[in-house]
């Protein structure tokens, strides 16, 4: 079936560094979701991409599609505290199909 | 305005014994609703989903299984929990389409011991 691959697993940052998590298809995907789950919390809806080549942007974060529809990434420029917790792009066929998130990890 | 209630919060069963976790949904008709498991540090694993009454599809064959007695509940059972069954098990709905996003209760954080 349709998978999607997320990378890194990990991320490590100095508050005040950038953050970048990728997903990518094997096949084209109709759109793409990000989701933010804080430590201890559930994932909660950030962004729908659905044009090739969209960019969208929410203050700090910067949501990419490709223009194939294959691949997205998020990235967020100089990381908060706030933005700590796992980062999940999922892709729609008819339900939602998961990538495995990406978990933003602030170094003390 | 649509909510999504989930219950317990957390739960400590002892192997072997029953389960049962609750979702509805409020605010929306004829939702999806999916529950999903989530071990520690780890993804999103789809266990049953549903379109509809009594329409459930399971995803992974196992321990539990899923009912939908009403269009807004969606409920996760078990005759008989094993040490696996033990992670953080979320409810979510979506309406339908394949545009809508996914909307997800607090999280039932299960300890099997």
């Amino acid at each position: 079936g349709q998978q999607v691959m997320q990378i890194p697993q990990y991320q490590h940052v100095q508050e005040g560094e950038d953050f970048t998590t990728y997903c990518n298809s094997s096949t084209t995907l109709s759109n793409i979701q990000w989701y933010k789950q804080r430590p201890g919390g559930h994932p909660v809806f950030l962004i729908q991409l659905v044009k090739s080549g969209e960019v969208k942007k929410q203050k700090r974060l910067t949501f990419q599609f490709g223009e194939a529809k294959k691949n997205s990434s998020l990235h967020i420029t100089a990381t908060q505290t706030t933005d700590v917790g796992t980062y999940f792009c999922a892709a729609t066929n008819y339900q939602l199909i998961w990538g495995a998130g990406t978990k933003l990890i602030i170094k003390p | 305005s649509q909510t999504i209630h989930q219950w317990p919060a957390t739960l400590v069963q002892p192997v072997g014994s029953p389960l049962s976790l609750e979702c509805t949904v409020e605010g929306t008709s004829n939702p999806n609703l999916y529950w999903y498991r989530q071990a520690a540090g780890r993804g999103l694993q789809l266990l049953f989903y549903s379109v509809g009454i009594g329409q459930i599809s399971s995803e992974v064959p196992q321990n539990l299984s899923a009912s939908r007695p009403q269009d807004r509940q969606f409920i996760l059972s078990s005759k008989k929990l094993l040490l696996s069954d033990s992670g953080f098990y979320l409810c979510a709905w979506s309406g339908r389409g394949q545009w809508t996003e996914a909307f997800f209760g607090q999280g039932t954080r299960l300890t099997v011991v």
